[in-house]
C-alpha cells in the first residue's frame, strides 16, 4: 500500500467554484502534513501545512483527520490562478532516521473562466 | 523559508555521460534530498543526502547510478551516471531546514534530456 493516496483528478471548475481535494496516509504516527503547489514545468512550492485543529490562508483551508487519517484542501472562490497540481505530503520516520516526506502523486485543477 | 540554486537548470547529453547537478543552499540545512521527477507523474525520492556519510538510497536507486555528495551543510551535488535515455526526467533537489518533520522547499529543477 502506498504511503499516501490522493486522487489525480483533473479537476475542472469554473471561477468562483469552490474545489475540496483529499489525501490518505497509511502510517497512522505520522506528525507532520503539508501541501504544496506545483505549477507546469516548475519545482513545488510549499501552500501550506496542515495543523490538527484545521488552518486557514484566505482562501484556503486545510483539515487534518487523524482517526480516518486523511487530510484535505478546500480552495473557496476558485481564480483562474490556482490553475495548477495540489500534491499532498506527509511525514514519515523510518527507523531510526530522521524520515522523509511522501507526496501524494497529485491532484490537477483547472479554473476556467 | 531558504534560497536554493541549482545547476544545471537544463542539458542534453549523451547516452553513456554523467551529468553532475549542484544545490547550493544560502543557510545551513539539516537535511537535503534528491528526486526525480517524470513528466506528469508525482516526485520521486531518490535518496536523503548525508552530510559526511553516505547517502541513504531508496528501493531501486543505487551508489554506483546516483552518486551523491554533500560536502557540508548547505551544498550537495547529484551524478546521473552512464545515462540513457530513461534517465530524461527533472531531478529536484529539496532542504528540510528545521529537520525531521519539517516543510521541504525546493529547487528549481534541473530539465535532462539523454539522446
Amino acid at each position: 500500500r502506498k504511503e499516501v493516496e490522493q486522487d489525480p483528478g483533473p479537476f475542472n471548475v469554473p471561477e468562483g467554484a469552490t474545489v475540496a481535494f483529499n489525501c490518505t496516509y497509511s502510517n497512522s504516527a505520522s506528525q507532520s502534513f503539508f501541501w504544496y503547489r506545483q505549477d507546469c514545468r516548475k519545482e513545488p512550492k510549499l501552500l501550506m501545512s496542515v495543523y490538527s485543529s484545521g488552518n486557514e490562508d484566505g482562501r484556503f483551508t486545510a483539515q487534518l483527520n487523524r482517526a480516518s487519517q486523511y487530510i484535505s484542501l478546500l480552495i473557496r472562490d476558485s481564480k483562474l490562478s490556482d490553475s495548477a497540481t495540489y500534491l499532498c505530503a506527509v511525514w514519515g520516520k523510518r527507523g531510526s532516521t530522521l524520515g522523509r516526506l511522501y507526496f501524494g502523486r497529485g491532484t490537477q485543477l483547472t479554473v476556467w473562466p | 523559508s531558504a534560497v536554493i540554486s541549482q545547476k544545471p537548470s537544463r542539458d542534453i547529453c549523451q547516452r553513456g555521460t554523467s551529468l553532475t547537478i549542484q544545490c547550493q543552499v544560502d543557510s545551513q540545512v539539516t537535511m537535503m534530498f534528491w528526486y526525480r521527477q517524470q513528466p506528469g507523474q508525482s516526485l520521486t525520492l531518490i535518496a536523503t543526502a548525508n552530510q559526511g556519510s553516505e547517502a541513504t538510497y531508496e528501493s531501486g536507486f543505487v551508489i554506483d547510478k546516483f552518486p551523491i555528495s554533500r560536502p557540508n551543510l548547505t551544498f550537495s551535488t547529484l551524478t546521473v551516471s552512464n545515462m540513457s535515455p530513461e534517465d530524461s526526467s527533472i531531478y529536484l533537489c529539496s532542504v528540510g531546514i528545521t529537520g525531521g518533520g519539517s516543510e521541504a522547499f525546493f529547487g528549481q529543477g534541473t530539465r535532462l534530456t539523454v539522446v
